[in-house]
């Protein structure tokens, strides 16, 4: 079965710099989310957006910013990346704005 | 903010014998817990969910027992197997929607041969 595509896989930037990540949910899902992972750490749910509007915020940053297309894929942008910024983001889809979320296998965000 | 937490942080079992992993909760209003798997590399994969207006629920080899009451959430694994050997995560959901979900503090799961 199809599972939601992240890229890139690993990614590395400067402090400073800015990056985006993509995400491509399961095909007919409208719903996307956004996790943020530090090592040893449980996920920290971000942001979602259902049929192209946010649905729900959590804990954010004001540099980061995600949208949700046409086609429903999703990007995070982030700008002005710290050294605390690494970590791994991961992308999660479901159907129809309910449950259970699916994950992606993530995009591993190294600054240097 | 109240959050979903584990009670244990590694729990070894041997390989064949059922593993329960624990976790507490103290949100009175969440009504959708899930628990996750996650290996090495790898994203959280879906295990099993269950719904507050329910107490057990089955699937293959796994079972979640929900105790409003304690506010407390298991997940027993039977015949616990080498693949099984992962992080399991539960996470909690108020709202039921499009909304985030809240995790606890993961259990690193080891089979011992």
């Amino acid at each position: 079965a199809a599972g939601v595509i992240q890229s890139p896989r690993h990614l590395i930037k400067e402090k400073r710099e800015t990056a985006t990540l993509k995400c491509y949910p399961i095909p007919r899902h409208d719903t996307v989310y956004w996790y943020q992972q530090g090592p040893g750490q449980d996920p920290q749910f971000l942001i979602s957006f259902y049929e192209k509007m946010q649905s729900d915020k959590g804990s954010i940053p004001d540099r980061f910013s995600a949208q949700q297309f046409s086609d429903y894929h999703s990007e995070l942008n982030m700008s002005s990346l710290e050294l605390g910024d690494s970590a791994l983001y991961f992308c999660a889809s479901s159907l129809a704005g309910g449950q259970p979320q699916h994950f992606g296998d993530g995009t591993r965000l190294s600054i240097l | 903010g109240e959050s979903v937490g584990l009670h244990l942080p590694t729990l070894s079992v041997q390989e064949g014998d059922n593993s329960i992993i624990n976790c507490a909760y103290s949100n009175s209003a969440s009504d959708y817990f899930i628990w996750y798997k996650q290996e090495s590399g790898k994203g959280p994969q879906f295990i099993i969910d269950i719904r507050s207006n329910m107490d057990k629920r089955q699937g293959q080899r796994v079972t979640v027992l929900l105790n409003k009451t304690v506010k407390h959430l298991s997940l027993q694994i039977a015949a616990t197997q080498p693949g099984d050997s992962a992080v399991y995560f539960c996470a909690e959901n108020v709202g039921g929607g499009a909304d985030g979900l809240t995790f606890g503090k993961g259990t690193h799961l080891i089979i011992q041969p």
